[in-house]
C-alpha cells in the first residue's frame, strides 16, 4: 500500500506569518495534486504539479514538486484569514494504475 | 455549468437498510470515483471507476458496491449498512481514465448510519 504522509496536520498560525505543509512518500508519483477544501464542500484542485523538481506559484502559494517525484511542499507567504481551509495533497500514478493516494490533509487556521 | 452532483446530500438510516447514493457528472469524464472522509483519516478512496463497466476496488471498498453502466452515473451501494459506514462520502470524476487530470468534486453527502 501506498502512503502519501502529509504533515504537519493541524497548523494554527498568526496573519501575516510564513508557513509550509509537506507531503513525503517512498513512491513514485506520475504526478502530485494540492486540493483545497472549505467546510460543508469539496475539494477543490489549487495545483498540479508532473515534473521533477517542479515549481509552480499561485499568488502567495507556491509549490514544489521534489526532484525524484516522491514529495511535495505547499508555502504560503503571508498567510491570511481566507486561507483557512483544509489542505490535501493527491498522489496519482504511482504502482496502482488508476488508484490515487491521499495524505491525511492539513487544517490551517489563521487568525486575524 | 459544469459539474458533480450527488443525491442525497444528508441521509439518516439504520443499520441493515439497504441505501444508494447517487452520482452524476455532465463533463463526459471518463474516470470517476467514490471516496470517504473521516476525521483524522483524511479522504480514503472506496472505488473507482476508469471507463463504463471498468470498475476497480481502492483502499476501504468492504462493506460498498458500484455499478458503471452509463458513462455520466456511478452510483454508490450500501447494501447492509453499518455504524462503521457512518461517514462524509464525496464522488468525483476526472478526464482521462488513470484521474492524473483535476478532480471535480461532488458537494458531499453526510451519511449517519444508527
Amino acid at each position: 500500500t501506498q502512503l502519501l504522509e502529509q504533515s504537519p496536520q493541524f497548523l494554527s498560525i498568526q496573519e501575516g506569518e510564513n508557513l509550509t505543509v509537506y507531503c513525503n512518500s517512498s513512491s513514485v508519483f506520475s504526478s502530485l495534486q494540492w486540493y483545497r477544501q472549505e467546510p460543508g464542500e469539496g475539494p477543490v484542485l489549487l495545483v498540479t504539479v508532473v515534473t521533477g523538481g517542479e515549481v509552480k506559484k499561485l499568488k502567495r502559494l507556491t509549490f514544489q514538486f521534489g526532484d525524484a517525484r516522491k514529495d511535495s511542499s505547499l508555502h504560503i507567504t503571508a498567510a491570511q484569514p481566507g486561507d483557512t481551509g483544509l489542505y490535501l495533497c493527491i498522489g496519482a500514478g504511482g504502482t496502482s494504475y488508476g488508484k490515487l493516494t491521499f495524505g491525511q490533509g492539513t487544517i490551517l487556521t489563521v487568525h486575524p | 455549468e459544469a459539474q458533480v452532483t450527488q443525491n442525497p446530500r444528508y441521509l439518516i438510516t439504520v443499520t441493515g437498510k439497504k441505501l444508494t447514493v447517487t452520482c452524476s457528472q455532465n463533463m463526459n469524464h471518463e474516470y470517476m470515483s467514490w471516496y470517504r472522509q473521516d476525521p483524522g483519516l483524511g479522504l480514503r478512496q472506496i472505488y473507482y471507476s476508469m471507463n463504463v463497466e471498468v470498475t476497480d476496488k481502492g483502499d476501504v471498498p468492504e462493506g460498498y458496491k458500484v455499478s458503471r453502466k452509463e458513462k455520466r452515473n456511478f452510483p454508490l451501494i450500501l447494501e447492509s449498512p453499518s455504524p462503521n459506514q457512518t461517514s462524509l462520502y464525496f464522488c468525483a470524476s476526472s478526464f482521462g481514465r488513470q484521474g492524473y487530470t483535476t478532480q471535480y468534486f461532488g458537494p458531499g453527502t453526510r451519511l449517519l448510519v444508527l
